[in-house]
Order: structure tokens, then sequence, then C-alpha cells
């Protein structure tokens, strides 16, 4: 069974600081990987996607991940936080067959001014 | 109106009440998909619909009651809850079934 497993439920950084939220997966095939990110009472927004095409994916808001298979990871970053940042990410993983994605349990990101 | 839509925002209800979700997407896609966000708990896939047919029903309790009358609408009807069932319910919304699914603002139910 697929699973995916985020590192770490609170990340709290200050404004312009490095972002990194972590991802890692447990599969020996290859999967499609995303990121979503939740705003206070909102429902989840797409932030990027991995298909393959690329390992290194951009995605909105200044945001990339990083495939890397041999870690069997895919961790989020963006080089400088903006308050606007602060919100819950959630890390997903589904196949090329099957439209169940499975969620990580998510990590609350605060931005310190 | 843009998107998945949820109405619905917030729904107070007592474990004696009937009522209903709403979800439409405005995307043109064939697949919808009900989740149930609860607090600390990873998102859990209740149902999937394609093309109107439910093909997924993943062990969700009887009490909960999905429909899908055309390709654009979702509802999911509610009787009879128990306080457990005190969540944020997540429509989403896909092209296809394996394609990247987009998700509605939710739906906050309480169950006194």
């Amino acid at each position: 069974a697929q699973s995916v497993t985020q590192l770490g439920s609170h990340v709290s950084v200050s404004e312009g600081a490095l972002v990194l939220l972590r991802c890692n997966y447990s599969s020996s095939v290859p999967p499609y990987l995303f990121w979503y990110v939740q705003y206070p009472n909102q429902g989840l927004q797409l932030l990027l996607k991995y298909t393959s095409a690329a390992t290194l994916v951009k995605g909105i808001n200044g945001f990339e991940a990083e495939f890397k298979k041999s870690e069997t990871s895919f961790h989020l970053t963006k080089p400088s936080a903006h308050m606007s940042d602060a919100a819950e990410y959630f890390c997903a993983v589904s196949y090329s067959n099957d439209y169940k994605l499975s969620f990580g349990a998510g990590t609350t990101v605060t931005v310190r001014a | 109106e843009t998107g998945v839509t949820q109405t619905p925002r917030h729904l107070v209800m007592g474990m004696t009440n009937k009522k209903s979700l709403k979800c439409e997407q405005h995307l043109g896609h064939n697949a919808m998909y009900w989740y149930k966000q609860s607090a600390k708990k990873p998102l859990e896939l209740m149902f999937v619909y394609s093309l109107e047919e439910r093909v997924e029903n993943n062990s969700v309790p009887s009490r909960f009651s999905p429909e899908c009358p055309n390709s654009s609408h979702l509802f999911l009807h509610l009787h009879t809850l128990q306080p457990e069932d005190s969540a944020l319910y997540l429509c989403a919304s896909s092209l296809i079934l394996t394609d990247t699914q987009y998700f509605g603002p939710g739906t906050r139910l309480t169950v006194l």
C-alpha cells in the first residue's frame, strides 16, 4: 500500500527565510506526487505536481519541489517566506492508473515577522 | 462561479436531523469525490463518481448517502449522524478519474 510521510507537523520560519517541508513516499513504482496548500477555513489548493516530466517542479507562489527517486522524497521549498505562506501543506501520492490520492498528515507553517 | 463550490460552508445539526451538502463544479470535469478531513488525521476518501456512476464507496457508514445527478453536481445526504462525524467535508473534481483533483472550500459540519 502506498503511504506518505510528512516529517514535522509544524514548521515555524522567519519572514524572508527558507521554507523547507519534507515529504517521503513508500513505493517501488514511480508515483505521481502533489503538494496542496490549505489556508484557514478554505479547501485545498494545488501548489504543484510531479508527473515524471522533470525532477524539479515549479509551482505557484514561488514554491518548488524536487523529486529524488533514490531518497523516495519530494520536498517542498520556497527561498523566501512571506506572511501569506502561513497555512497547512499536504503532500499526496497517486499512481498513473489509480485515482486514489493518499495524503500525508499535513505540516502547518507559521511565519514570524 | 468558477472552480468547485460547496454549500453550505458551515452546518450545525443535531443527531436526529437530515441535511444535505451540495457540491458543484464549473470545470467541465467528469469525476467527483467526497473527502472527510478530521482534526489530526489525513484526508479520507469517502466516495468517488465517474460519469455519474459511483466507483468507490470506501467503507463509509450508511448514514452518509451520496448522489450524483449529473457530472456537475454532487450531494452528500446526511441522517442520524454521530458527534464523531463532525469534520470538514471536501468535494473535489477531476477531468477524468486519473487526472489532477481540484478541491472546493469545504463544508464545516458540527454534529451536536
